[in-house]
């Protein structure tokens, strides 16, 4: 099936650094979704991309759609401590099934 | 507008008992999902429902897993009899329809001893 290769799996940074992650997949997807879970609770949708080659931004987040449709990357900018989670991107192909397939998350840590 | 609901928030169970989730969906949401998530990793879709027919049960380890969605709103998802690897936590999504970004429940922490 299709997997989803996230990196980096985990990020250690200090307060106010950028950081970048990213999704990869081996197929295309029609969408890419970004999700922050925190400890005990559901995963939140931060951003959502329907075309390639679009980058559109939530705030300090930024997320573009790969040209390809096999990629996508999350920014976020002046990093805070309440940034701190675990970021997950996930594909969705509108087939019939219309399956999403979840990366296994980036575990960002900000000291203040 | 509430979220997705779920009950329980927390369940412990021995081996080889049943144990069932109960999922409330955004009203007016067309497609609900059910997840597992293992610690450590993202979350695994084990069945996807559009209104109350099923559109994706092939990762749903069907000998054992069993969901229902009536009437096209709320879902429950049993597991009979319950391994210990089925320990994880039981997430409910939805969305407006496929395809759509997904909203989710806070999840059921299932722990199999």
């Amino acid at each position: 099936g299709q997997q989803l290769n996230q990196s980096p799996q985990s990020m250690f940074i200090q307060e106010g650094e950028d950081v970048s992650m990213n999704c990869t997949s081996s197929s295309i997807f029609n969408t890419w979704l970004w999700y922050k879970q925190e400890p005990g609770e559901g995963p939140v949708l931060l951003i959502a991309l329907y075309k390639a080659g679009e980058l559109t931004s939530n705030g300090r987040l930024t997320a573009q759609f790969g040209i390809t449709r096999k990629d996508s990357f999350l920014n976020i900018s002046a990093s805070i401590p309440s940034d701190v989670g675990i970021y997950f991107c996930a594909g969705h192909l509108n087939t019939n099934a219309g399956k999403s397939t979840f990366g296994d998350g980036t575990t960002l840590t900000v000291k203040p | 507008e509430a979220g997705v609901a779920q009950s329980p928030r927390y369940k412990i169970i021995e081996k080889r008992q049943s144990v069932a989730f109960w999922c409330n969906p955004i009203s007016g949401h067309a497609t609900l999902y059910w997840y597992q998530q293992i610690l450590g990793q993202g979350p695994k879709l084990l069945i996807q429902f559009q209104n109350n027919g099923v559109v994706d049960d092939s990762q749903l380890p069907k000998d054992r897993f069993s969901a229902e969605r009536l009437k096209g709103v709320d879902s429950t998802l049993k597991i009979q009899p319950a391994k210990l690897e089925d320990s994880a936590v039981y997430l409910c999504a939805s969305s407006l329809y496929q395809g759509r970004e997904q909203y989710f429940g806070p999840g059921t922490r299932l722990t199999v001893t």
